[in-house]
């Protein structure tokens, strides 16, 4: 039950395009879902997060979808960069510094 | 602001080894946590530390054992080292560890073990 399932493991975006990345999360009492970007021989950087009584939030590019009802949240990246590929993970907490992470998804955008 | 620094970067160790990794959160934040970073098993979380108590514990075996100073810097302990502990080791300092504080990753500490 603590467990957050991401997918894709890996996709393939054009530049321009949109890249959208779902996770789904069985644990109703997590209250705060975060998403990271990793660059290879770097520590997580945290992008966008939301709260459960919001269902959407944007930031700049990058937006997170949040369905509480599915148990289902996602980002979506538009208008992807190249500078945009690295590993993202999705997470979840209850009550703060415990994060329950995704397994990833690496994100490669093709010029 | 100087962010989340660890200690050392990398290291390469024995089997049935010890070792211990430092790490020094952001100037101001008293929570700190540690995740290990594996392909297998991907990040996954060890304990996290608020003003010298642990407050949360992942499901790894004792070796792994964590502290936490006065002044908010944290060691993790691993004892006996076996094979499968070569991994990333992560550590992430936020204000007090509440929700949504967000949570400030250093680079790892790189460990293989021989």
């Amino acid at each position: 039950q603590q467990q957050v399932k991401q997918s894709p493991q890996s996709l393939i975006v054009q530049k321009g395009g949109i890249s959208i990345i779902n996770c789904a999360y069985e644990n109703t009492a997590f209250d705060y879902f975060p998403w990271y970007q990793q660059f290879p021989g770097k520590g997580p950087a945290l992008l966008i997060a939301i709260r459960p009584d919001v269902s959407e939030k944007k930031e700049g590019r990058f937006t997170i979808s949040f369905n509480k009802s599915a148990k289902q949240f996602s980002l979506h990246i538009m208008d992807s960069q190249p500078g945009d590929s690295a590993t993202y993970f999705c997470a979840a907490s209850v009550q703060g510094g415990k994060l329950i992470f995704g397994q990833g998804t690496e994100l490669s955008v093709k010029p | 602001k100087a962010g989340v620094t660890q200690t050392p970067r990398y290291l390469i160790k024995t089997r049935g080894q010890q070792v211990t990794l430092s790490c020094s959160p952001i100037s101001g934040h008293r929570s700190v946590s540690w995740y290990q970073q594996t392909p297998g098993q991907g990040l996954q979380f060890l304990f996290e530390y608020f003003s010298e108590t642990q407050r949360n514990k992942g499901n790894f075996p004792g070796r792994f054992s964590g502290r936490q100073f006065s002044n908010s810097r944290s060691e993790m302990n691993v004892s006996t080292l076996e094979l499968g502990d070569s991994a990333l080791y992560l550590c992430a300092s936020s204000l007090d560890g509440g929700t949504g504080n967000r949570q400030y990753f250093g680079p790892g500490t790189r460990l293989t073990v021989t």
